[in-house]
């Protein structure tokens, strides 16, 4: 069985700021891991995903993120935030060899000018 | 553009009623899935189909069916079992290969009357 959980239901940072979400996973096989982000009353999409190789991943938007399986983390980053990042962002997890996913709870990131 | 439509945007049940949500895609995907999502519970899968006429029940079946008789169409019936019917109801699809990521239609937004 495979769990993902978010560090912190919502996060506040300052526009220009470091943007850091934080995804722990469990799996008992290795993993696929996701990021995706919603906006209000839209469906998610995928920001950036980790299969196999570079652990440190780029996505769309600047955003990137780094698997650790010494950590069993794949955290979100983005250098400066930007007044559209505001959403809310779903990690996501897949066993290798399947297509379902087990998602976080998710985290909302709020940006002020 | 290819992707996956969802209907209705906004839904509403009465008492005892049965409703169907619709959606369909047209990325050639095998992969479909339904999920709920609920304000701070991210998202839950409900039933998921990798082939046509075959599915399978996710982590919160109970009060929902579903049907899979063509590749681009998967249909959700929240029947009058589902005793919480109110939430925010996405389908997704993928080409069903571990490791791909899903992508998602706009939602649909139940209610109760």
């Amino acid at each position: 069985a495979q769990s993902v959980t978010q560090l912190g239901s919502h996060v506040s940072v300052s526009e220009g700021a470091l943007v850091l979400l934080r995804c722990n996973y469990s799996s008992s096989v290795p993993p696929y891991l996701f990021w995706y982000v919603q906006y209000p009353n839209q469906g998610l999409q995928l920001l950036l995903k980790y299969t196999t190789g570079a652990t440190l991943v780029k996505g769309i938007n600047g955003f990137e993120a780094e698997f650790k399986k010494s950590e069993t983390s794949f955290h979100l980053t983005k250098p400066s935030a930007h007044m559209s990042d505001a959403a809310e962002y779903f990690c996501a997890v897949s066993p290798q060899g399947y297509s379902t996913l087990t998602f976080g709870k998710g985290t909302m990131l709020l940006v002020s000018p | 553009d290819g992707g996956i439509t969802q209907s209705p945007k906004y839904l509403f049940r009465k008492e005892g009623q049965n409703v169907t949500l619709s959606c369909e895609q047209n990325l050639n995907h095998d992969a479909m899935y339904w999920y709920r999502q609920d304000p701070g519970q991210g998202l839950r899968l409900i039933y998921y189909s990798q082939i046509v006429n075959d599915f399978q029940k996710g982590d919160i079946a109970e009060g929902y069916s579903v049907s899979r008789e063509k590749k681009e169409s998967f249909p959700l019936t929240v029947t009058s079992a589902q005793k919480n019917p109110t939430a925010f109801y996405l389908c997704a699809s993928s080409d069903g290969q571990g490791g791909q990521p899903q992508h998602f239609g706009d939602g649909t937004r139940l209610s109760i009357l």
